[in-house]
């Protein structure tokens, strides 16, 4: 069990560019997590996935942001045009349904500047 | 929208003290999550409760689900240096499966 984890760790990027970050779950967990975190806040739901299905989204996820899951594994959370308020540490987890226990990755770190 | 309070905000203490946070909510819930974050990763879980009284414990750490389903505990008994970082209760909202974090305790544990 590799745990979750993500990619890149850490993105520069310059305003008004597109970026994109992936998730791998667990790799039997069928549920796979968006969250948001910015400095001194605890983590904000963005998207779930189950399975191939994103079945929520928060208001916090702007016409700007997408996220996929196309096969029901791996996840990609695209930001495009992005804005220095994007600026934050995006989080992946996964769970499986009916465990409520959802494992987290270690982050991708986003600086725009 | 749904908040977690956590108290205390930080803790400043020596080390082999024992350490007790809580998180309190407006609402039921009917599962809490305790996770631990250090700078520049993920929270990693650490405890989680499913009971409205239950006690559970992993290693040094005691979490409780309080009567009300309002609120939760941790404690830490003789903290070392590694357990610095920052505690975060969670809980899903409402029967969702969003996980609400709480504010959030950060630790610090002097040798």
């Amino acid at each position: 069990d590799t745990g979750v984890s993500q990619d890149p760790r850490h993105k520069i990027t310059k305003r008004g560019q597109n970026v994109t970050f992936r998730c791998d779950p667990i790799s039997e967990h069928n549920r796979l997590y968006w969250y948001r975190q910015t400095l001194g806040q605890g983590p904000e739901f963005l998207t779930y996935f189950q399975n191939e299905a994103q079945l929520e989204k928060s208001r916090l996820l702007s016409d700007r942001f997408s996220a996929e899951r196309p096969k029901g594994s791996f996840s990609t959370l695209e930001i495009q045009r992005t804005e220095q308020g994007d600026s934050a540490m995006y989080l992946c987890a996964s769970s499986l349904t009916g465990k409520e226990t959802q494992y987290f990755g270690p982050g991708t770190r986003l600086l725009v500047l | 929208g749904q908040q977690l309070n956590q108290s205390p905000q930080s803790m400043f203490i020596q080390e082999g003290e024992d350490v007790s946070m809580n998180c309190t909510s407006s609402s039921i819930f009917n599962t809490w999550l305790w996770y631990k974050q250090e700078p520049g990763e993920g929270p990693v879980l650490l405890i989680a409760l499913y009971k409205a009284g239950e006690l559970t414990s992993n290693g040094r750490l005691t979490a409780q689900f309080g009567i009300t389903r309002k609120d939760s505990f941790l404690n830490i008994s003789a903290s070392i240096p590694s357990d610095v970082g920052i505690y975060f209760c969670a809980g899903f909202f409402r029967n969702t499966d969003k996980l609400i974090f709480g504010t959030g305790t950060r630790l610090q544990v002097f040798p």
